[in-house]
């Protein structure tokens, strides 16, 4: 079975610059994350999507970031512009959530962004 | 507010000894929990989950840890680490079937 795939897997841009990262969920899985982990702490969610609708984006920062789930399936993440603190890794993950409820999330390798 | 607390940001600990990582939650009528771990540049793999049940459940790489509701625990332990335990380990809870809150992480240093 496919894992979640991201891409790209680093990006260094310069502030005020924009950025774009793509996410391809398991095939089938119903849920879709972002979060966001700066260095030496833990996820934290920016975006969760219920097939294609949005169930909670309560952190993310609406006036730079963005995020969108095509069809249900694939995701963007967009930030723009970047700013120094956005320098991070973000994680993709999803989950299954179909039939029995709340499953375990599987992760992708994430994308390195530092912002200069 | 929901949260998840992880008591310790590094143990280190000689190889072949014991460890346990602590991890206490906010109390909630319905929680799943679970353990995942992070190896440099990598995203993160599932170790153990608790979704109902025994209250202590066996993981990959000879990992368990055991649901405590009075407590609101949920300890990860291994009886004999190898170096190639080293890593971050994050509790995460998911509460009331919805978004999972990840702790702080703890940086398990396991020393020859």
């Amino acid at each position: 079975e496919a894992g979640v795939a991201q891409s790209p897997r680093y990006k260094i841009i310069e502030k005020r610059q924009s950025v774009a990262f793509w996410c391809n969920p398991i095939s089938g899985h119903a849920t879709l994350y972002w979060y966001q982990q700066i260095l030496g702490q833990g996820p934290k969610l920016l975006i969760q999507f219920q097939n294609n609708g949005v169930v909670d984006d309560s952190q993310l920062p609406k006036d730079r970031f963005s995020a969108e789930r095509l069809k249900g399936v694939d995701s963007t993440l967009k930030i723009q512009p970047a700013k120094l603190e956005d320098s991070a890794v973000y994680l993709c993950a999803s989950s299954l959530d179909r039939g029995t409820g709340a499953t375990e999330a599987f992760f992708g390798q994430g994308t390195r962004l530092t912002v200069v | 507010a929901q949260s998840v607390t992880q008591l310790d940001s590094q143990v280190p600990v000689f190889e072949e000894a014991p460890v346990e990582l602590r991890c206490n939650y906010s109390s909630s009528v319905s929680v799943y929990l679970f353990w995942y771990v992070q190896y440099p540049n990598q995203g993160l793999q599932l170790l153990l989950k608790y979704l109902s049940g025994s209250t202590l459940v066996k993981g990959i790489n000879g990992f368990e840890a055991e649901f405590n509701k009075s407590q609101t625990s949920f300890h990860l332990r291994k009886p004999s680490v190898h170096i190639s335990d080293t890593a971050e380990y994050f509790c995460a809870v998911r509460y009331n079937f919805n978004k999972f809150y990840f702790g702080s992480g703890t940086k398990l240093n396991v020393k020859p």
